[in-house]
């Protein structure tokens, strides 16, 4: 079965405090995804990417980045966290050629105070 | 703008009755969707697919519907158990990478 491992299930943090946020999956999956899930708004794309050291913005980019230096692994950050950051953040993975489904981690619910 | 919709927050059911979820999308271009099911603090998991090409696909309980002239899908889950009480997503892709969700639904099935 694939594998998509968050590192962490709950976090908090400090506004303006560097936040990352790591994923990894060992299905050697070419696309990865970050998403966040706030109620009433579904879940909404972050970042994607492709293949190593590329990436896409998704629809709300603003206030994140994203890292991509190894096949397996897809890490986010919030370069200065911020109160509207509170989320719950979720990664995905899913093989390259397209039409296939989305393989997700547990999520990180984050908490910036 | 939202491109997938779901119009109904919240669905409660009886045990053992149908159970039908809804979506809605807007871009005609859309030509993959999913239903995921989710649990608090859980992931979402993979419930069913359908391709454009197709306008139903069933999976023991779990059917799907695709009507591309309404740009409406359905999820009907027949017959509902009380493990069926989660969040569902609907997602849609043109691409077959990028997927766009729905707000959600979350079912209750009651005993």
């Amino acid at each position: 079965d694939v594998k998509v491992t968050q590192s962490s299930r709950y976090l908090v943090k400090r506004t303006g405090e560097k936040v990352f946020l790591e994923c990894v999956q060992d299905m050697d999956h070419e696309n990865m995804f970050w998403y966040r899930q706030d109620p009433g708004l579904g879940l909404r794309l972050i970042y994607f990417s492709y293949d190593v050291k590329m990436k896409e913005k998704g629809d709300i980019p603003e206030g994140y980045s994203v890292s991509r230096e190894k096949k397996e692994r897809f890490s986010l950050i919030l370069e200065s966290a911020s109160t509207n950051q509170t989320s719950m953040y979720l990664c995905a993975s899913s093989p390259r050629g397209g039409y296939e489904k989305l393989f997700f981690g547990s999520g990180t619910q984050l908490s910036v105070l | 703008d939202q491109q997938v919709k779901q119009n109904s927050p919240s669905l409660s059911v009886q045990e053992g009755r149908i159970s039908i979820l809804n979506c809605d999308y807007t871009n005609s271009m859309f030509d993959y969707f999913l239903w995921y099911k989710k649990y608090p603090a859980e992931g979402p998991t993979f419930l069913i697919s359908i391709s454009s090409i197709k306008d139903k696909n069933e999976d023991g309980r779990f059917t799907v519907f695709l009507n591309k002239s309404a740009k409406h899908l359905s999820l009907h889950i027949v017959p509902s158990q009380p493990g069926d009480s989660a969040v569902y997503f609907c997602a849609a892709s043109h691409t077959g990478n990028q997927f766009y969700f729905g707000t959600g639904t979350s079912l209750t099935v009651i005993p």
